[in-house]
C-alpha cells in the first residue's frame, strides 16, 4: 500500500507570506495527525482528525494556523501569515485506529523555512 | 504534563559496538512507550513499542523494556551496523486520541 505522502518536501517563503502544506494519508485511515519539529526541539503534536472532524487541536500554536481535512481524505495545513518561528519540519501521520499504543505511519515531512 | 527525556547526541560508535540510548518519561497512569527511527531523507518509522510494564519490544535486533519502577524505556542493540545510523526518538502515548509525546531525539552515527 502507498504510504503517507506529504508535499511539498521543502518550502522556502518570506515572512508574511502564506504557505499550504498537504498530507495524503494511507487510504482507509480515519485518523490523521499533524506534528512539527522546530529546529533543535522536540517533535510536538499539533492536531488530530478523525475523518473530517477535528478531534483534538490543542497543539495548534495560534490562529495563524488552519488545518482542514476535506471529506475525510487528504488534509491541508495553512500558515497565514508565516513568521520566522514557524520554520521547522511538519510531519503528518495516519492510523486506522485510535487505540492507545497503536503505532502510526508518518510521512517524510515538509521542511518549511521562513526567511 | 507528560514529558520524555532522552540522552542528547550525537552518539558515535564503531560497527559491532553495543548501543544504549537512555529514555525516561514522566506521565500519570500507564502510558504506552515507543521508539521511532528517522533514517536520512525519510519519515519517522515505528521501530518498537511496549504497552504495559515489563513488556519488551523488539525489532531488527533492537530491544527496549518498559520499566515502570524507573520510568524508563532504554533502547539497546548488541551489535550496531553502519545502516543503523539515524535519529532515534523515544515517545509515549496516554490519552484516548493516541497523541504522542516525543523526546528530543538522539542522533546515532556508526562508523565502519
Amino acid at each position: 500500500e502507498a504510504g503517507v505522502t506529504q508535499f511539498p518536501s521543502h518550502s522556502v517563503i518570506e515572512k508574511g507570506q502564506t504557505v499550504t502544506l498537504r498530507c495524503d494519508p494511507i487510504s482507509g485511515h480515519d485518523n490523521l495527525y499533524w506534528y512539527r519539529r522546530v529546529m533543535g526541539k522536540e517533535i510536538k503534536f499539533l492536531l488530530h482528525f478523525v475523518k473530517e472532524s477535528k478531534q483534538d487541536e490543542s497543539g495548534m500554536p495560534n490562529n495563524r494556523f488552519l488545518a482542514e481535512r476535506t471529506g475525510g481524505t487528504y488534509s491541508t495545513l495553512k500558515v497565514q501569515p508565516a513568521e520566522l518561528e514557524d520554520s521547522g519540519v511538519y510531519f503528518c501521520a495516519s492510523s486506522p485506529r485510535t487505540s492507545v499504543g497503536y503505532g502510526y505511519t508518518f510521512g517524510s515531512g515538509t521542511r518549511l523555512t521562513v526567511v | 504534563g507528560d514529558s520524555v527525556t532522552q540522552m542528547e547526541g550525537p552518539v558515535t560508535l564503531s560497527e559491532e559496538a553495543f548501543l544504549t540510548i537512555n529514555c525516561t518519561y514522566t506521565a500519570t497512569g500507564y502510558p504506552s512507550l515507543f521508539w521511532y527511527v528517522q533514517y536520512p531523507g525519510e519519515g519517522l518509522q515505528l521501530l518498537l513499542k511496549a504497552t504495559k510494564a515489563d513488556d519488551k519490544g523488539s525489532n531488527k535486533g533492537f530491544e527496549a523494556t518498559y520499566r515502570k519502577e524507573t520510568t524508563s524505556f532504554h533502547l539497546e542493540k548488541g551489535s550496531v551496523q553502519v545502516s543503523d545510523s539515524a535519529v532515534y526518538f523515544c515517545a509515549l502515548s496516554r490519552n484516548a486520541g493516541n497523541m504522542l509525546t516525543f523526546g528530543g531525539g538522539t542522533r546515532l552515527m556508526v562508523k565502519p
